[in-house]
């Protein structure tokens, strides 16, 4: 069964620093291209970012180009997001489904709260 | 980027009534539309991709159609479990993926 479980989600002051985690298992982790989803309280879903199997390949939105890197860990089955100079705006709960251009398995995600 | 335009906002229908929710992209997406369901406090869950392909385990019920610039989702009888709010999402322009606002489906 497939199963992805996000992790390190918290409260940070903004301008702070967070890395956000992503377990994977019962699927070839190495096989799969990965995403960040993000949700803000009571809004839409968000696309942020992309990381093909090999690493190869990323791509970020435009909203946290240049703040935040993807990166992953096939023999760990792990999938990362360093998130710095975090605002207020990148408050939200944070999911890391799979899949190429759309989006099969998703985790219960990991909330994030920038707040002073 | 391409704008994603869902409407109703919100459908209000009783149980075993047909459910017709919209999507419009501000460009072509060509067929590369998906729609997902999302429940309270749980994840999204992908019920179509690429326009009118259901995903593992989607019941008949649920099925989608178009392409171009305009997208349905059907849920032919409504159950109790399919009030939700659903999102559309394109893939037209990869890798500058975007979702809608979202339909919410609630009890009439």
């Amino acid at each position: 069964e497939v199963h992805l479980e996000e992790s390190g989600g918290g409260l940070v002051q903004p301008g702070g620093s967070l890395r956000l985690s992503c377990a994977a298992s019962g699927f070839a982790f190495d096989t799969y291209s990965m995403n960040w989803v993000r949700q803000a309280p009571g809004k839409g879903l968000e696309w942020i970012s992309y990381i093909s199997s090999s690493s190869d390949t990323i791509y970020y939105a435009d909203s946290v180009k240049g703040r935040f890197t993807v990166s992953r860990d096939n023999a760990k089955n792990a999938l990362y997001l360093q998130m710095n100079s975090l605002r207020a705006e990148d408050t939200a709960v944070y999911y890391c489904p799979r899949g190429y251009a759309f989006f099969d398995y998703w985790g219960q995600g990991t909330l994030v709260t920038v707040s002073s | 980027e391409i704008v994603l335009t869902q409407f109703p906002a919100t459908l209000s229908l009783s149980l075993g009534e047909r459910a017709t929710l919209s999507c419009r992209a501000s460009q072509s997406v060509n067929s590369y539309l998906a729609w997902y369901q999302q429940k309270p406090g749980q994840a999204p869950r992908l019920l179509i991709y690429d326009a009118s392909n259901r995903a593992t385990g989607i019941p008949a019920r649920f099925s989608g159609s178009g392409s171009g610039t305009d997208f349905t989702l059907t849920i032919s009888s409504l159950k109790p479990e399919d009030f939700a709010v659903y999102y559309c999402q394109q893939r037209g322009n990869w890798p500058h993926i975007t979702f809608g606002p979202g339909t919410k489906v609630d009890i009439k």
